[in-house]
C-alpha cells in the first residue's frame, strides 16, 4: 500500500498526558498537512510542513500543539497535556509539491478520544 | 480569502435516480476547487478536481462537477445514485495564493434509499 500511513488508527489519552501522532507520506511527497476534523464538522487546516521546514502553521493552537517532518522518519503531530476538547479525528495528507492544482492524498486518520 | 458554503447538510435519495451536492465558493482569485468523499471511519477520497482547464469536470464513479463562474458554484453530480454512494462529501477549495491549505465545506451527508 503506497498510499499515506497514519498511525495509530486510535488512540486514548487521559486528560494531562501527551499525545503523539505519525503519519508516512505517499513515497515522493514531499509536503505533510495536518488537518483536525471535530465531530459533526469538516476538516480544518492545522498546520503545512516540508522537510525540516514548517511552512504555515495558521491553524495550529498556540499552546500545547506541535508539529514536525525531520530529514528521516514520519511527520509527528504531538499535543501536550490534552484536554477533553482535542478528542477529534486528525488527518494528515500529502502531495508532491506545492501548486494550486496538486491534490492532497489524505490518510486514514487517527481518532484521538480523551477520557 | 477563500471560503466554500455547501447549501445541504443532509441530502436523501432513492437508488436509480440522480444526485445533486451543491457547493458554492468564495475566491478573490482563480480557485483550485475540490470534492472529497468520506465514508465512515475512513480518510478522504478525491473523486474530482477543477483548476482552471475544462469547465466541466469528470471524476471517479460516474461523479461529475461543473464549475460556474458567474454563479460562484461547483455542484457535483451523478446520474444514477449507487448504494455505496452513501457518505460523507466535502467541497474544498484552494485559493491561488493560499499555499498548501486546503479549505472545507462543511460536508453533505448523502444518503442512498434501496
Amino acid at each position: 500500500n503506497a498510499g499515506v500511513m497514519q498511525n495509530p488508527r486510535h488512540l486514548v489519552r487521559r486528560r494531562g498526558q501527551e499525545a503523539r501522532l505519525r503519519c508516512s507520506p505517499m513515497k515522493g511527497h514531499s509536503h505533510v498537512y495536518w488537518y483536525r476534523q471535530l465531530p459533526e464538522e469538516g476538516l480544518k487546516f492545522m498546520v503545512y510542513l516540508q522537510k525540516e521546514n514548517i511552512i504555515d502553521e495558521s491553524g495550529m493552537p498556540k499552546e500545547r500543539f506541535s508539529a514536525e517532518f525531520p530529514k528521516e522518519g514520519p511527520s509527528i503531530l504531538r499535543i501536550q497535556q490534552v484536554v477533553r476538547g482535542d478528542s477529534a479525528a486528525y488527518f494528515c495528507a500529502s502531495s508532491p509539491w506545492d501548486e494550486g492544482g496538486q491534490p492532497q492524498h489524505f490518510g486514514d486518520g487517527t481518532r484521538l478520544s480523551i477520557l | 480569502a477563500q471560503s466554500v458554503t455547501q447549501l445541504d447538510s443532509h441530502v436523501s435519495v432513492s437508488e436509480g435516480t440522480p444526485v445533486l451536492l451543491r457547493c458554492n465558493y468564495s475566491s478573490s482569485y482563480s480557485p483550485s476547487l475540490f470534492w472529497y468523499v468520506q465514508h465512515p471511519n475512513k480518510g478522504l477520497q478525491l473523486l474530482l478536481k477543477y483548476t482552471s482547464a475544462a469547465t466541466l469536470v469528470k471524476g471517479i464513479n460516474g461523479f461529475e462537477a461543473e464549475f460556474k463562474k458567474s454563479e460562484t458554484s461547483f455542484h457535483l453530480t451523478k446520474p444514477s445514485a449507487h448504494m455505496s454512494d452513501a457518505a460523507e462529501y466535502f467541497c474544498v477549495v484552494r485559493g491561488y495564493n493560499q499555499g498548501g491549505k486546503l479549505i472545507f465545506g462543511q460536508g453533505t451527508e448523502l444518503s442512498v434509499k434501496p
